[in-house]
């Protein structure tokens, strides 16, 4: 099947920085991708879907400013959360679409452990 | 607006036995249903998929998911459950008149088989 990764799949980070997180369809192009947060022992909360080369579109009552979204090509969407606080620890998980209508199915990144201190 | 139920946190099972992980959805028209698999600290994995024609769906290792629309249901089975089974396992839905929309996931079932 597809193969996403994310980069990185670890990081720590002051509270008050900025931590970009990379989302990449390897061997295919995706003009949507999804980007998910998953506390311990939940569900996947949908933050946002990307678009190639438009704005993306977030879930209610996730701050834009916050969690800056970028699709600058078919094949990278990255997930900057910016002046990061210990709440902003999570697991995010990028997925891309890939086909459309029947054919339709998201092949997920492995994950991106955020942890803020 | 469309939903997804997994009554179960948490289903044991011994090695060797069949499992049955249960899922039911609500959506406005037809369903497309997904099941994916996740191990610790990983992203999630596909398994299976309906989206039209024969009920039972047959995926990865060994997985089958049978849809019952008339009880709303597409339950995830496996005929011998094996220790590496064990996983967070997660049941989607997406409405196929929605256009683009993303898939909703329920809350996830955490599979134990013991040997």
């Amino acid at each position: 099947g597809a193969v996403v990764s994310q980069h990185p799949s670890w990081v720590i980070c002051k509270s008050g920085t900025s931590v970009k997180i990379e989302c990449r369809s390897l061997d295919f192009q995706a003009t949507t991708m999804f980007w998910y947060r998953q506390f311990p022992k939940q569900s996947l909360m949908l933050m946002a879907t990307s678009n190639e080369g438009s704005k993306a579109t977030y879930e209610q009552g996730v701050e834009k400013d916050k969690f800056l979204i970028n699709h600058a090509s078919l094949t990278l969407s990255t997930l900057t959360v910016t002046s990061a606080h210990p709440e902003d620890s999570s697991f995010y998980i990028c997925s891309a679409r890939v086909g459309g209508g029947r054919v339709e199915t998201q092949y997920f990144g492995p994950g991106t452990r955020l942890l803020v201190l | 607006a469309q939903s997804v139920a997994q009554p179960e946190d948490q289903v044991n099972v011994a090695e060797g036995n069949p499992l049955t992980v249960k899922c039911t959805y609500s959506v406005s028209g037809n369903p497309y249903l997904f099941w994916y698999v996740q191990y610790p600290n990983r992203g999630l994995q596909f398994l299976l998929k309906y989206i039209t024609g024969d009920n039972l769906v047959k995926g990865s290792y060994g997985f089958e998911a049978e849809f019952n629309k008339s009880q709303t249901s597409f339950h995830l089975k496996k005929p011998s459950a094996l220790v590496s089974d064990s996983a967070l396992y997660f049941c989607a839905v997406r409405d196929s008149s929605s256009g683009n929309t993303p898939l909703v996931f329920g809350k996830g079932t955490r599979l134990s088989v013991i040997a």
